[in-house]
């Protein structure tokens, strides 16, 4: 079965700092990996996707994905932060989707 | 990308009634379209499938009784709750998944969502 593991519940970083936000999937065959954000009051939003190709992904706002087979793993990043960054994000297999990570900005 | 639309935003109902919340794709046909039940601080977990002109197909240990969906249209799923208690009030969203490569897993669009308290 397919899930989605995002361990850091919340993450804290300083405004313009950079961002990692952790992402480990369990899927049988090639994945079709997904970053959201949701911030409140909005739907959730596609940051970024990775069906194949090229395992680095640009998406919007900044972010990047790198995806590592054989890692299991589909990180989020960003080289600097701003406070408008601050929401929910979800990594997703296809309709799973982890828990979800809060991200906190200081300024 | 789809844009796509619930109502109501909230909703506040009295136990044992029923609750209809609208999806629509704005700007997209649908045939398919997902609902998704979030829990407060928790992960979007997949209710059901809403397929056009057809019967939705529900996730594992959803009631299909006390959740109908109804796709009448390429642009409207109903998803109504029925005799709605307490342990019903949460947020539910719905998404339109976009048809590049064909595949129903490629990345959706969501509606901004509704939330449901049930008294």
């Amino acid at each position: 079965a397919q899930s989605v593991t995002q361990p850091d519940i919340h993450i804290t970083v300083s405004e313009g700092a950079s961002l990692e936000l952790r992402c480990n999937y369990s899927y049988g065959a090639t994945p079709y990996l997904f970053w959201y954000v949701q911030s409140p009051g909005q739907g959730l939003q596609l940051l970024l996707k990775y069906f194949s190709g090229d395992t680095l992904v640009q998406g919007i706002k900044g972010f990047e994905a790198e995806f590592k087979r054989s890692q299991s793993s589909f990180n989020l990043r960003k080289p600097s932060v701003h406070w408008s960054d601050a929401a929910e994000y979800f990594c997703a297999v296809g309709t799973v989707f982890g828990k979800g990570t809060r991200l906190h900005i200081l300024p | 990308g789809a844009v796509v639309s619930q109502h109501p935003s909230w909703v506040i109902c009295k136990s044992g009634t029923s609750v209809k919340i609208e999806c629509r794709s704005l700007d997209f046909q649908a045939t398919t379209m997902f609902w998704y039940r979030q829990f407060p601080k928790q992960s979007l977990m997949l209710m059901a499938t809403s397929n056009e002109g057809s019967k939705a197909t529900y996730e594992q240990g959803v009631e299909k009784d006390k959740f109908l969906i109804n796709h009448a249209s390429l642009t409207l799923s109903t998803l109504t709750v029925t005799s709605a208690h307490p342990e019903d009030s949460s947020f539910y969203i719905c998404s339109v998944p976009g048809l590049a490569g064909g595949s129903l897993y490629n990345e959706q669009f969501f509606g901004p969502g509704t939330r449901l308290t049930v008294l």
